[in-house]
């Protein structure tokens, strides 16, 4: 079993809807939780961050972190086509992180 | 601005050559990563670089992979006798002092072995 899992979808949406993304983890040790966006040929950037669990609010995105059932989300409202990218959940802990897998988003206007 | 940069941004090389992968960090930034991402998979981490520590090269996938940070900055990462397997993009992401847990990645390296 893989520390991190995550649906790789790909997961296709009407401009506008809300999109939920997921990652499940085994590992108590983690202390901090990301989201990255990758677009096609680019390299990952850092969406949105946290170290606790509870939601964490930046715009149209939600980051969402459940320590006790070991669950990550990510909520996109009022999903826009330049949102079309790869979504990575990561967790971390001394410095080093573990990547989900990613999951394929198309948002079709 | 100045992001990380990598280079080159593609290769396409021969099973059995050595090739050599560089990246430049943010300047100022401590701490250096290399991963791989193979298509369709999640990012792989192979080695970690952190000040002047002696580097994490535990997600290194065999010896025939190595990497080198000269002077707490540019970095490169070689791979000897290249194996059809090791085709990926290689990406590299550096982090300041500051922020240990914020990596900042650069386009990435597309590696094929033919």
């Amino acid at each position: 079993q893989k520390e991190v899992e995550q649906d790789p979808g790909p997961l296709s949406v009407p401009e506008g809807a809300i999109v939920s993304l997921n990652c499940t983890y085994s590992n108590s040790a983690f202390q901090y939780f990301m989201w990255y966006r990758q677009y096609s040929r680019k390299g990952p950037e850092l969406l949105m961050y946290t170290y606790s669990s509870g939601n964490k609010e930046d715009g149209r995105f939600t980051a969402q972190v459940d320590k006790s059932s070991k669950y990550i989300s990510l909520f996109i409202r009022d999903s826009q086509p330049s949102d079309s990218a790869t979504y990575l959940c990561a967790m971390g802990s001394y410095g080093k992180l573990t990547f989900g897998q990613g999951t394929i988003l198309t948002v079709h206007p | 601005g100045a992001g990380v940069s990598q280079s080159p941004s593609n290769k396409v090389t021969e099973k059995g050559k050595d090739v050599e992968l560089r990246c430049d960090p943010i300047s100022g930034h401590t701490a250096l990563y290399w991963y791989r991402q193979s298509l369709g998979q999640g990012l792989e981490f192979l080695i970690y670089f952190q000040g002047n520590s002696a580097p994490d090269k535990s997600g290194l996938p065999s010896d025939r992979f190595s990497a080198e940070r000269t002077g707490g900055s540019v970095s490169t990462l070689t791979i000897q006798r290249t194996q059809q397997e090791d085709s990926a993009v290689y990406l590299c992401a550096s982090v300041s002092s500051g922020m240990v847990n914020e990596q900042f990645f650069g386009p990435g390296t597309r590696l094929t072995v033919l």
